[in-house]
Order: C-alpha cells, then structure tokens, then sequence
C-alpha cells in the first residue's frame, strides 16, 4: 500500500528567511511526487513533480524540492519565503507501477509567514 | 489556455433542491475528475471520467449525479443533499487517465446546504 504525511500541520517562517515543508511517502515501487498549493477558496496549484531523473527538482514561485530515495523524503523548499506564500501545501504520492487511478494527497501543511 | 472553470464560485441550496455544478476544460485533456474537499483536509476522489466514460465512483451516494456531456464538460447533479456535504467541490482535468497524477484544478464550487 501507499501512503504519504505531512508531519507539521503548520510551519512557520519569517519573511526572507528559507523555508522547509516536510513530506514522506511509502510505496512499493518508484514513486512519482508533487507539490501542490491552494490559497483560501481556491482550487490546488501544481508546483512541481519528481518523476524521474536529478533528484534536486525546482517549480513555479522559485520552489523546490529535493527527492531522498534513502530517506524516502520529498521536502519542499524555498531559499527566502514571501508573506505572499503563506497557503496550504499538500504533498502527492502515486507508485509509478501502479495501474488506474492511485494519486494519494497528504493530509495539508499551513504556511504562515511572518512580514 | 491551461484553465478549467468552474461555475458556480458559490452555492446555496437548501435539503430539497436540485442544483448542478458545471466544469469546463479547453486543453483536449480526456481525463476529469470530481474532488470534495472539507476545510484543512485534503482533497477527496469522488468520480472519474475517462474518455467521457465513468470510469471511478469512489462509494458516492446516489445524491450526487456525475456527467460527461463532451470531452469539455464535466457536471455534477445535486439532489437531496445533507448539511454534512457543504464543501469545496473540485474538478480537474489531466491529459488523460495514464497521467492522472498531473492533474490541472479548477478554483472550486463553495457548496453550502441549510
């Protein structure tokens, strides 16, 4: 079975200092990854994806993330946070060996950062 | 154009209405999906359309009707709701069902039932 948490339901952060929102799978296969967000009564933003090839992955905003096969991590990150940041950032997990539909979302971690 | 739309942004229904939430995609995607997303919870699966075929109903009640009209639209008819379904609703679209993890969102429905 696969499955992906989120252990901070909360991080915050002060403006211009880097950010980390944490993510951890399990799959059985090779997994692919994405980071998405969604500010207040809106639908979810894709940022970025890991499907294969450099680990170090960079998105939209001036996010990345770096896949961990040993640590099987897929952490966000943002050298200098913006107040404009703060939304929910939910992390995604699918075995890439899976057949049908078997996207998993994780639970959601709220980003404040702090003018 | 790399949006889908959705219509209405707000909703209001009472128990004994019937209502309809429309989502439309330009981008030739063959894959749309329907989510329920409660307040700080991740999204729900709900339907899935492949090809304009249901192709997934993840246990949803009869309540809630999913359509497929064309390849474009993507509906979900409301009848007899309880309080416990207001929600974000969520459509989204991907390519087609093989790249179902690039998924492309609409902004949401705001579904409140009194």
């Amino acid at each position: 079975a696969q499955s992906v948490a989120q252990p901070e339901d909360q991080v915050n952060v002060a403006e211009g200092n880097p950010l980390t929102v944490k993510c951890t799978y399990s799959v059985s296969g090779n997994p692919y990854l994405f980071w998405y967000v969604q500010y207040p009564n809106r639908g979810l933003q894709f940022l970025l994806k890991y499907i294969t090839g450099d680990n170090l992955v960079k998105g939209s905003y001036g996010f990345e993330a770096e896949f961990n096969k040993s640590q099987t991590s897929f952490h966000l990150k943002k050298p200098s946070a913006l107040v404009s940041d703060s939304a929910l950032y939910f992390c995604a997990v699918r075995d890439a060996n899976t057949g049908g539909f078997k996207t998993i979302f994780g639970a959601g971690t709220r980003l404040f950062v702090k003018a | 154009d790399t949006e889908v739309t959705q219509t209405p942004k707000h909703l209001v229904m009472g128990m004994t209405n019937k209502k309809s939430l429309k989502c439309e995609q330009h981008m030739g995607h063959r894959a749309m999906y329907w989510y329920k997303q409660k307040a700080k919870k991740p999204p729900e699966l709900m339907f899935v359309y492949s090809y304009e075929k249901l192709s997934i109903n993840e246990s949803v009640p009869s309540r809630f009707s999913p359509e497929c009209p064309n390849s474009s639209l993507l509906n979900l008819h409301l009848h007899a709701l309880q309080p416990e379904d207001s929600a974000l609703y969520l459509c989204a679209s991907s390519q087609d069902p093989n790249r179902e993890y690039e998924q492309y969102f609409g902004p949401g429905t705001r579904l409140t039932v009194t």
